[in-house]
């Protein structure tokens, strides 16, 4: 089992639509979450944190389910610019130090 | 902002060939990381420091060496490059590991070996 999952997409949404990403991890001792953004040939960059209550930036909601180790993004009102490869990271648990583990992304294209 | 930079966007390299490729960030961070990111596999992690001269083996470091002399810097070093060493590379630092400024990462060196 891998340690961080998610859907590959792609996700086709008009503009304007809500779209949810969702993710799994498989260590429970994991603390630290993440979304980062990765448009087309060009490096990662941190989208937001998530945190245990989940929280809110703007268009795009993070939440965690701890119990069901089960993190999710919520972008509503997509835009264009919207469109890239959203990537669900964990913290390395169980003793690892300093290492964020990676997912290998979702795919939202946002159409006009 | 901080900044990472690695030496080159692309890179093309001969079968055997030592190659070398560089990251230096300017914000006094204390780790600093080498990712590989390839289709389908996602990013995939080679080594990690988290001081001068303190290097870790992350999830593939085989035929893969790391050099960190000074903290603005971390060197990848590919032994003798083979085709299946053909990649982006990521270079990524942090100041505080996994917590919540996360890493920041350079624009990647695309590396084609033949």
């Amino acid at each position: 089992r891998k340690e961080v999952e998610q859907d590959p997409g792609p996700f086709n949404v008009p503009e304007g639509a809500t779209v949810a990403f969702n993710c799994t991890y498989s260590n429970s001792a994991s603390q630290s979450f993440f979304w980062y953004r990765q448009d087309c040939r060009k490096e990662p960059k941190l989208l937001m944190s998530v945190y245990s209550s989940g929280n809110e930036d703007g268009r795009f909601t993070a939440q965690l389910n701890r119990a069901s180790q089960y993190i999710s993004l919520l972008i509503r009102d997509s835009k264009l610019s919207d469109s890239a490869t959203y990537l669900c990271v964990v913290a390395a648990g169980g003793g690892a130090t300093n290492k964020l583990i990676f997912g290998t992304g979702t795919l939202l294209a946002v159409q006009p | 902002d901080v900044k990472v930079t690695q030496s080159s966007r692309y890179l093309v390299k001969r079968t055997g060939e030592k190659v070398f490729l560089e990251c230096v960030q300017d914000m006094d961070h204390e780790n600093m990381f080498w990712y590989r990111q390839d289709p389908g596999l996602g990013l995939r992690l080679i080594y990690f420091s988290y001081d001068v001269k303190m290097k870790e083996k992350g999830d593939i470091p085989e035929g893969y060496s790391v050099s960190r002399e000074k903290k603005e810097r971390f060197s990848l070093i590919l032994e003798s490059a083979s085709t299946n060493q053909t990649s982006m590379y990521l270079c990524a630092s942090s100041p505080d590991g996994t917590g919540p400024r996360g890493y920041t990462f350079g624009s990647g060196t695309r590396l084609t070996v033949v």
